[in-house]
């Protein structure tokens, strides 16, 4: 079936580091790709997505390219703040199913220190 | 927009009480709410999927007298947690389909943390 499997954290950087989070799927026919944030005590929020192949998804900073070759979709920022510190989730969206239903990753857990 | 209200944010009940946790579509209509339960330090996974008008559709190993899932209006999931117990702590999140974003991403309720005591 379907899955996501993302690099396990915690990750602790120092601000303005550059992060790199991993995130590789398996999926049958032409899945979305999603990354999510959740802050402590709160829902997940969207951070960034790409619908197909090659598409980059960005946002404050964050980006993500959807590659199908390698089936990857790794996390980037080049300079991360204290304010980011927070567990990203990779999610893939299995539209093949027409149900839309979302398979998250084990989510990473980020640290900065200041 | 496209906000999604889920309440309490945070519950501490008894064990073999029951309840009962809201999810609110403010600005659209959803048809479609889905469930998930994170255990800590893991990630989502989905319960069940609730459709407005119709029984939900619930996961393999979800036990559905247990948690008993209600999408009776277009704006409004309820999902009751019945003779909660200790094992049932956990971090439960509702989310919605938003009309005409189909693929593109999801609204997230901001989550209830239960806690059986």
């Amino acid at each position: 079936g379907n899955s996501v499997t993302q690099m396990e954290g915690p990750v602790t950087l120092s601000e303005e580091a550059f992060l790199t989070i991993n995130c590789t799927y398996t999926a049958t026919g032409y899945p979305s790709l999603f990354w999510y944030v959740q802050y402590p005590g709160e829902g997940l929020q969207l951070l960034l997505k790409a619908t197909k192949a090659d598409d980059k998804g960005s946002n404050k900073g964050f980006e993500a390219t959807y590659r199908k070759e390698t089936t990857s979709f790794h996390l980037e920022k080049g300079s991360v703040q204290v304010s980011d510190s927070a567990v990203y989730f990779c999610a893939l969206s299995e539209t093949a199913s027409g149900t839309y239903k979302y398979i998250f990753g084990t989510g990473t857990r980020l640290k900065v220190l200041a | 927009g496209a906000v999604v209200s889920q309440h309490p944010s945070r519950v501490i009940c008894k064990s073999g009480t029951s309840v009962k946790i809201e999810c609110r579509s403010l600005d659209f209509q959803a048809t479609t709410m889905f469930w998930y339960r994170q255990f800590p330090k893991q990630s989502l996974m989905l319960m069940a999927t609730s459709n407005e008008g119709s029984k939900a559709t619930y996961e393999q190993g979800v036990e559905k007298d247990k948690f008993l899932i209600n999408h009776a209006s277009l704006t409004l999931s309820t999902l009751t947690v019945t003779s909660a117990h200790p094992e049932d702590s956990s971090f439960y999140i509702c989310s919605a389909r938003v009309p005409g974003r189909q693929s593109y991403g999801y609204t997230f309720g901001s989550g209830t943390r239960l806690t059986v005591v």
